[in-house]
């Protein structure tokens, strides 16, 4: 079974820092594009970044461009994200998530990320 | 980018009658490679999404098949043959063709 869990989030200052992280098990972690999804509370679904399998290809929406970086250690089956220069408008809710099929096939279960002074 | 736009985007359904979501793109999401990447999500109250339907019409694992999806280019819908309980929340489609980008939501709901 697909797993995916979700750690790091928590309350920061605005223009601090977080690192969130993401433990892949029940597939083989290496052979599968990964994404980072974020909702904003009571809001909808904004996809965040992705990496390729081997982490040579990294692709992010406009809006964290310079602050964000997505990585993967294969050998560790993790997923990671580090935000930096966080603003209000991060606050939300950060889903790691499997590429599958031209879209997002599974989902963890999210970690809250809140940013405020 | 490609904005993805649905309709309604709140559906109050009776109990065993088949409801419908609209899909619209503002650009074809026929990818270079022959495909078209539309997703559907279910999203229930204090859930992470859930994918129902991938390439337009695929069902995944699990998936109850009173739920299908249908359309092609720039228009495609979800359909739900006959409305359960268990179907409440929040319904979205997804392009993959160009990066991802979600609609805003259709929310259903019992009526």
């Amino acid at each position: 079974e697909v797993q995916l869990v979700e750690s790091g989030g928590g309350l920061v200052q605005p223009g601090g820092s977080l690192r969130l992280s993401c433990a892949a098990s029940g597939f083989t972690f290496s052979s599968y594009w990964m994404s980072w999804v974020r909702q904003a509370p009571g809001k909808g679904l904004e996809w965040v970044a992705n990496i390729k399998e081997d982490g040579s290809e990294k692709y992010y929406v406009d809006s964290v461009k310079g602050r964000f970086t997505i990585s993967r250690d294969n050998a560790k089956n993790s997923l990671y994200l580090q935000m930096n220069s966080l603003r209000a408008e991060d606050t939300a809710v950060y889903y790691c998530v499997r590429d599958q099929d031209g879209g997002l096939g599974s989902w963890g279960q999210g970690t809250l990320v809140t940013v405020s002074s | 980018d490609i904005v993805m736009t649905q309709s309604p985007l709140s559906l109050p359904v009776t109990l065993g009658q088949p409801a419908s979501i609209s899909c619209r793109s503002s650009q074809s999401l026929v990818h270079s490679d022959g495909n078209t990447y539309l997703n559907w999500f279910q999203q229930r109250p204090g859930q992470s999404p859930r994918r129902l339907i991938y390439k337009v019409s695929n069902r995944d694992s699990g998936v109850p098949d009173r739920f299908s999806g249908s359309g092609s280019g720039t228009d495609f819908t979800l359909k739900i043959s006959r409305v359960e309980a268990e179907d409440v929340g929040v319904y979205y489609c997804m392009q993959g063709t160009h990066w991802k980008t979600f609609g805003q939501g259709t929310k259903v709901e019992i009526k």
